[in-house]
């Protein structure tokens, strides 16, 4: 069954770099475009960047560009996400989630988030 | 700032139906395809419609979604204590080539 586990969420100074992962099992890795999507506390859902397919674009929100990067590696099925500069305002839940139609992106499995605090 | 608005909530009593409104202008929903999310509280979302009016399997029918012009809509009917919820529209924003939610809309069984 598709299953994308995120992890390397914690608390982290303003400031200060994290790196978070998602490891994905049960589909063909190198057929599916993955994005990010966060949620800060009692707040709605904000997309953060994707990646495509085969990696060769990638797109950022507003609010994360210049200071987020999203990768990927088909040798593990892993996709990252990592976070240089970070503000208070990054707090949320980070959620890997799997987009089938990249042209047309919608999100069918989500992984269960992990939750960053930026906090001095 | 979400360039998608949804009403922050909508409420019905049981077996009735609501309807969840997501405006948006030509460079989103005038022009690409809408998806709808299914949040609890303390949950992952969960994806509800997709290309405007498709279920994924395991979405009830008595989920529906429809487009019309730069606006889409999400239609429960035989609304159930179980649908207490947010839920979300989305889609990619051709301008400014980022994806777009809504502002979220919460469903109130009454």
């Amino acid at each position: 069954q598709v299953q994308l586990v995120e992890s390397g969420g914690g608390v982290v100074q303003p400031g200060r770099s994290l790196r978070l992962s998602c490891a994905t099992s049960g589909f063909i890795f190198t057929d599916y475009t993955l994005h990010w999507v966060r949620q800060a506390p009692g707040k709605g859902l904000e997309w953060v960047a994707n990646i495509l397919y085969d990696g060769s674009s990638r797109y950022y929100g507003d609010s994360v560009k210049g200071r987020f990067t999203i990768s990927r590696d088909k040798s593990t099925n892993t996709v990252y996400l990592q976070m240089n500069s970070l503000k208070t305002e990054d707090t949320a839940v980070y959620y890997c989630v799997r987009d089938p139609q990249w042209l047309v992106p919608y999100f069918d499995y989500w992984g269960q988030g992990t939750l960053v605090t930026v906090s001095s | 700032q979400s360039v998608l608005t949804q009403p922050p909530s909508v409420s019905a009593a049981p077996g009735q139906k609501v309807t969840i409104s997501c405006s948006g202008s030509s460079s989103n929903i005038g022009n690409n395809y809408v998806s709808w999310y299914q949040q609890f509280p303390g949950t992952a979302p969960k994806l509800l419609i997709y290309d405007n009016t498709e279920r994924p399997s395991g979405t009830p029918v008595r989920f529906s979604g429809s487009k019309s012009g730069t606006s889409a809509t999400l239609g429960i009917t035989g609304l159930q204590t179980g649908d207490e919820a947010e839920y979300y529209c989305g889609m990619w924003d051709s301008s400014l080539s980022l994806y777009v939610f809504g502002t979220g809309t919460k469903v109130t069984v009454l």
